[in-house]
């Protein structure tokens, strides 16, 4: 398996653009999960999905922050319209739950490094 | 909430020394996983070792082993015969057994091997 999938793995915006990350979940993997890093607040979750349906946003900074995910194999993080202070390495990283629980760790994708100017 | 900490935003090691990275987490359930990621500079996140709350034995994969105190809730990482391929920044993170499937993270430590 080629693991989580992100792309791109660098991305540079002007201020006021909107930007689009994007995500493809390891096959068979039914959660995944949107984190942000930054040296500031380190790895904070944004979102998270189970079975396509999104069941935590609480982390989404605010409304110019969405997440969508159409399918099992892909995802997006959207951010219209981009700020500087939204510069940062946004993971994407999937899980195998089964029922109530997943006795896994999470894969994560490698990330992209948002640059916002 | 829970919560995770590490206090030691640094630490280096001799290669071939043993180091050990220190967590501290704060729950009030009784079952839960803690984990150790790895994150070098291609800023990939590596999951290193994993320890479910309900074993009462210590995690150890190669030279990486935990010593997991339930009732101190604390969770230290020891890192035998250090390797250059060693440094990197180390995640301590938290997830409950049931329900949400998050992973809480402490801060990090970041650590440097001196050859």
């Amino acid at each position: 398996d080629a693991g989580v999938i992100q792309s791109p793995r660098h991305e540079v915006t002007e201020m006021g653009q909107e930007v689009t990350l994007r995500c493809k979940p390891i096959s068979g993997h039914n959660s995944l999960f949107w984190y942000r890093q930054t040296m500031m607040r380190g790895l904070e979750l944004l979102i998270y999905f189970n079975n396509n349906v999104p069941i935590d946003d609480s982390g989404m900074p605010e409304d110019r922050f969405s997440a969508k995910m159409p399918n099992a194999s892909f995802s997006t993080l959207k951010i219209q319209p981009s700020e500087p202070r939204d510069s940062a390495v946004y993971f994407c990283a999937s899980i195998l739950r089964r029922g109530q629980t997943s006795p896994y760790g999470y894969t994560f994708g490698s990330g992209t490094r948002l640059t916002v100017v | 909430a829970q919560t995770v900490t590490q206090s030691q935003p640094e630490m280096s090691v001799q290669e071939a020394e043993t180091v050990t990275l220190s967590c501290t987490y704060d729950t009030s359930e009784s079952d839960y996983y803690l984990f150790w990621y790895k994150q070098p500079p291609s800023r990939q996140m590596i999951l290193v070792i994993r320890q479910e709350a309900y074993k009462q034995q210590n995690a150890t994969e190669n030279r990486f082993s935990v010593n997991f105190q339930k009732a101190a809730k604390s969770f230290s990482l020891k890192i035998s015969d250090s390797q250059l391929g060693d440094a990197a920044m180390y995640f301590c993170a938290y997830r409950r057994l049931q329900g949400a499937q998050k992973l809480v993270f402490g801060q990090g430590t970041r650590l440097t091997i001196n050859p």
